[in-house]
């Protein structure tokens, strides 16, 4: 596509739902970033994907959250459980083969836990 | 281990002075650097990087910024400020060797005064 999309664009739910957070980078993309940008604060860097792959899911807050990434392309960030600490907006970012090439950024999902 | 320093959560400067927005980072390994900028209202896009070609750094906007390795910095500058220039302004990092993370700075946001 000519950027990258994520959908839906505003979530609100419920404390202890699960939500999903699509996001469709650049098409040829092998890189693909996940951040959360939370009021007041900077982004903070959840996980990227060269392909299919995650090297290191360090970044991710704790283990209600998980990212996969099928065929290369669309990848899914999944909330467990959601807390309201976890109201953020969450960034997805591509880019052409790694972290040395720019980055494109999608509008973001801006996710509101009741 | 990379983080991101941003000193300054607010600047101010008048239309036609000096842009200057600080960025101090810490990295175990040759790092890539990067600048990038929000505008009210759009998405996070690359002004410019550094990925170990030259040390001075020109990007859109007249932009530059200079790496320093014995100062460990990637301050950001702009001879003449402009009124489009008002946004807010992010520092990053990511490790040249792995680029399994990448870690953003808290942001600066950059006030023009008529």
């Amino acid at each position: 596509g000519a950027g990258v999309s994520q959908s839906p664009s505003n979530k609100v739910t419920e404390k202890g739902k699960d939500v999903e957070l699509r996001c469709d980078p650049i098409s040829g993309h092998t890189a693909l970033y996940w951040y959360r940008q939370s009021l007041g604060q900077g982004l903070e860097f959840l996980i990227y994907f060269q392909g299919n792959s995650a090297p290191d899911k360090s970044g991710l807050p704790s283990d209600r959250f998980s990212a996969e990434r099928t065929g290369g392309s669309v990848s899914t960030l999944t909330i467990q459980r959601t807390q309201q600490e976890d109201s953020a907006v969450y960034l997805c970012a591509s880019s052409s083969k790694g972290p040395q090439e720019t980055q494109y950024f999608g509008p973001g999902t801006r996710l509101l836990v009741l | 281990a990379q983080s991101v320093t941003q000193l300054g959560s607010h600047v101010s400067v008048s239309e036609g002075a000096l842009v200057l927005l600080r960025c101090n980072y810490s990295s175990s390994v040759p790092p890539y650097l990067f600048w990038y900028v929000q505008y009210p209202n759009q998405g996070l896009q690359l002004l410019l990087k550094y990925t170990s070609a030259a040390t001075l750094v020109k990007g859109i906007n007249g932009f530059e910024a200079e790496f320093k390795k014995s100062e460990t910095s990637f301050h950001l500058t702009k001879p003449s400020a402009h009124m489009s220039d008002a946004a807010e302004y992010f520092c990053a990092v990511s490790d040249s060797r792995t680029g399994n993370q990448f870690y953003f700075g808290t942001g600066t946001s950059l006030t023009v005064i008529p």
